[in-house]
This record gives structure tokens, sequence and C-alpha cells, in this order.
């Protein structure tokens, strides 16, 4: 069974400091991989994805992340965070096949202090 | 892009009563949809799998009697929580693949608080 596991479950930051979030998940097969946001009293937002072709994913919000299958990794990158990206960031995963369910880690909580 | 609604974004509801919570896929077809919940300050958790014109596949631990779902168009998709009762109170979040797009999109969420 597929499986995302999120090892930082908060992470504190200063405003312009850099941020990695970490993200590695389970599964044998192909996956499509994913980052979720969701801002306080929001809904779920798509911030990246990534399905094939370069690792290298750009999102939204100056946002990005890197697949390295040999590590079954798919970190979340910024080069300076603001105050405004406090929120909930989520992992995801599906299997490479259509309408597939998408299983989501546990979550890091991004504190920004100003 | 691909919009989806929930109704209603809040209910608040007796134990022992049924609530009745609808997905629908504004702008496109979706012949699956997916349904989580959420606890506070916890991850999305898959209940089920809802496929148009068929049963819908539950995860395990989850109760197909208890949590009723239907979706009888390309469009909708409904949650039907039965005889709820306080530990159901949660977020409930349902999600549409777009099979034009290849994309799946979340609602806005339904927040269930059972009394």
């Amino acid at each position: 069974a597929q499986s995302v596991s999120q090892h930082n479950h908060h992470v504190i930051l200063s405003e312009a400091a850099s941020l990695e979030l970490g993200c590695n998940y389970s599964y044998g097969g192909t996956v499509n991989l994913f980052w979720y946001v969701q801002y306080p009293g929001q809904h779920l937002q798509l911030l990246l994805k990534y399905f094939s072709g370069d690792p290298l994913v750009k999102g939204i919000k100056g946002f990005e992340a890197e697949f390295i299958k040999s590590k079954f990794s798919f970190n979340l990158r910024k080069p300076s965070v603001q105050w405004s990206d406090t929120a909930e960031y989520f992992c995801a995963v599906n299997e490479d096949s259509s309408a597939s369910k998408i299983i989501f880690g546990s979550g890091t909580r991004l504190s920004i202090r100003p | 892009g691909a919009v989806v609604s929930q109704h209603p974004s809040r209910v608040i509801c007796k134990s022992g009563t049924s609530v009745k919570i609808e997905c629908r896929s504004l702008d496109f077809q979706a012949t699956t949809m997916f349904w989580y919940r959420q606890f506070p300050k916890q991850s999305l958790m898959l209940m089920a799998t809802s496929n148009e014109g068929s049963k819908a596949t539950y995860e395990q631990g989850v109760e197909k009697d208890k949590f009723l779902i239907n979706h009888a168009s390309l469009t909708l998709s409904t949650l039907t929580v039965t005889s709820a009762h306080p530990e159901d109170s949660s977020f409930y979040i349902c999600s549409a693949w777009d099979f034009n797009t290849g994309g799946q999109f979340f609602g806005p969420g339904t927040r269930l608080t059972v009394l």
C-alpha cells in the first residue's frame, strides 16, 4: 500500500529564511506527486505536481519541489519565505493511473515569524 | 479552472440524526469522486471512492452503512452520515477527478458538528 511520510510536524522560520520540507513516499510503481497548501480557514490548494519529465517542478508562489526517485523523496523548497506562507503543507501521492485516489501525508505546519 | 463545490459549508445537528453533504463538479464531469475527513490539526484521511453509477469503494475501517455514498450523476456525489454521533464531528472534504485535464480538484469542505 502507498504511504507518505512528512517528518517535520511543525516548522518555525523567520521571514526571508529558506525553506525545505521533507516528503518521502512508499510505493513500488510509478506515482504522481503533489504538494498542497491549506491556509488558515481555507480549503486545499494545489501548489505543484509532478507527473513525469523534469524532476525539478516549479509551482505557484515561488515554491518548487524536486523528485528524487532513488530516494523516494519529493521535498518542497522556497528560497525566501514570507509571513503569508504560514499554512499547513501536505505532500500527497497517487498511482500513475487515471482517477486513482490521493494519499496524503500527515502535514507540516509552517509558522513564519514576521 | 475546474471548480468543485460542497453544500452545506457548515452543519450542526443533534446526535442520532442523519446529515447529507453534497459534492458537485461545476464545470466538468466527474466519473470518480473521493470523500475525505480531516480532524483538527490532522491530515486528510480518505474515506471512500465514489464511482458514478456503481457502488462506492470504502477504505479499511470506514463503515459503509454509516457513511452512505451516492454518485447518481456525473456532477454530483452525496455523503450521508447516518445516525450521527459527536465523534463524527469533523471536516469532510470531497475531490473530483477531471478526466479531460487528468487532475483532481478539491471542494472547500463541510464542517459537521454533532451535538
